[in-house]
C-alpha cells in the first residue's frame, strides 16, 4: 500500500536554530514528491517538486532533498514567519492517481 | 489573477441537512479534486474529476456527491448520510503538461454540524 509518513509531528525551534523535517514514503513507483506549506485556516501553498533521487531544490531558507525512500526539508536559520504546517505528498507513477499526503509537521519558531 | 475560489468560507449545518460547497477555478485546469482535512490527519481524497462529465471516488467518498458539468466548476454536496461531516474541506485543481503535476488549492471551506 502506498503511504507517506512525516516526522516529527510537531517541532519547536528558536529563531536561527536550523533543523530538518522528514518525509518517508512507500510507493510502487514515484512520479514526483511535493512539499507544501499550510498556514492555519488556509489552503496549502506549493513549495517544491522533486522527481528523482539526488535532486535538491532551494527557496530562501528552505532546501528540499530526495532519496529513494525519503525526503528532507531543511530549514536554515528559521524566522517566526516560517511557522506553519509543512505537508509532504507523493504522486504514484500509475497514471490518473491522485496525490497521497502525509499528516504534516507543524513547525513553531519563536523569537 | 488566476486561482481557485471556494465558498462559503464558513458553513453551519443542522443534522439531517444536505449542504453544497462551491469550487470555481479560472486556471483552465482539466483535473479537480476535493480533500477533507481533520486535526491530526493528512488530506484525505473525497472525489476527483479529470474531465467534464466524469469523476471518480476517492478514499472517503461515502456520504458525499459531486458533479462536473463545466470545466471551471466542481461542487461538493455533503449529504445527511455523512456521519461526521464537521471538517475543513479543500478544493484543488491541476493542469496537464510541463510542470503540470502541481496541485493548486483554494482557501478552504470549514463546515460545522450543529
Amino acid at each position: 500500500e502506498d503511504q507517506v509518513t512525516q516526522s516529527p509531528e510537531a517541532l519547536r525551534l528558536q529563531e536561527g536554530e536550523s533543523s530538518s523535517l522528514n518525509c518517508s514514503y512507500t510507493v510502487s513507483g514515484l512520479r514526483g514528491l511535493f512539499w507544501y506549506r499550510q498556514d492555519p485556516g488556509k489552503g496549502p501553498e506549493f513549495l517544491f517538486t522533486l522527481y528523482s533521487a539526488g535532486e535538491e531544490k532551494e527557496k530562501e531558507r528552505l532546501k528540499a532533498t530526495l532519496t529513494k525512500k525519503e525526503s528532507f526539508l531543511h530549514i536554515t536559520a528559521p524566522k517566526p514567519e516560517d511557522s506553519a504546517t509543512y505537508l509532504c505528498a507523493v504522486q504514484p507513477y500509475q497514471a490518473g492517481t491522485a496525490l497521497i499526503f502525509g499528516k504534516g509537521t507543524t513547525l513553531s519558531v519563536s523569537s | 489573477d488566476g486561482g481557485i475560489t471556494q465558498s462559503p468560507k464558513y458553513l453551519f449545518r443542522k443534522e439531517g441537512q444536505n449542504v453544497t460547497l462551491s469550487c470555481e477555478q479560472n486556471l483552465n485546469h482539466d483535473a479537480m479534486y476535493w480533500y477533507r482535512q481533520d486535526p491530526g490527519q493528512g488530506l484525505r481524497l473525497i472525489y476527483y474529476s479529470q474531465i467534464v462529465n466524469d469523476f471518480q471516488k476517492g478514499d472517503i467518498a461515502e456520504g458525499y456527491s459531486v458533479s462536473r458539468e463545466k470545466k471551471e466548476s466542481f461542487p461538493l454536496t455533503v449529504t445527511s448520510a455523512q456521519k461526521n461531516p464537521t471538517a475543513f474541506y479543500l478544493c484543488a485543481s491541476k493542469g496537464f503538461g510541463s510542470g503540470a503535476n502541481v496541485l493548486t488549492f483554494g482557501a478552504g471551506s470549514r463546515l460545522t454540524v450543529l
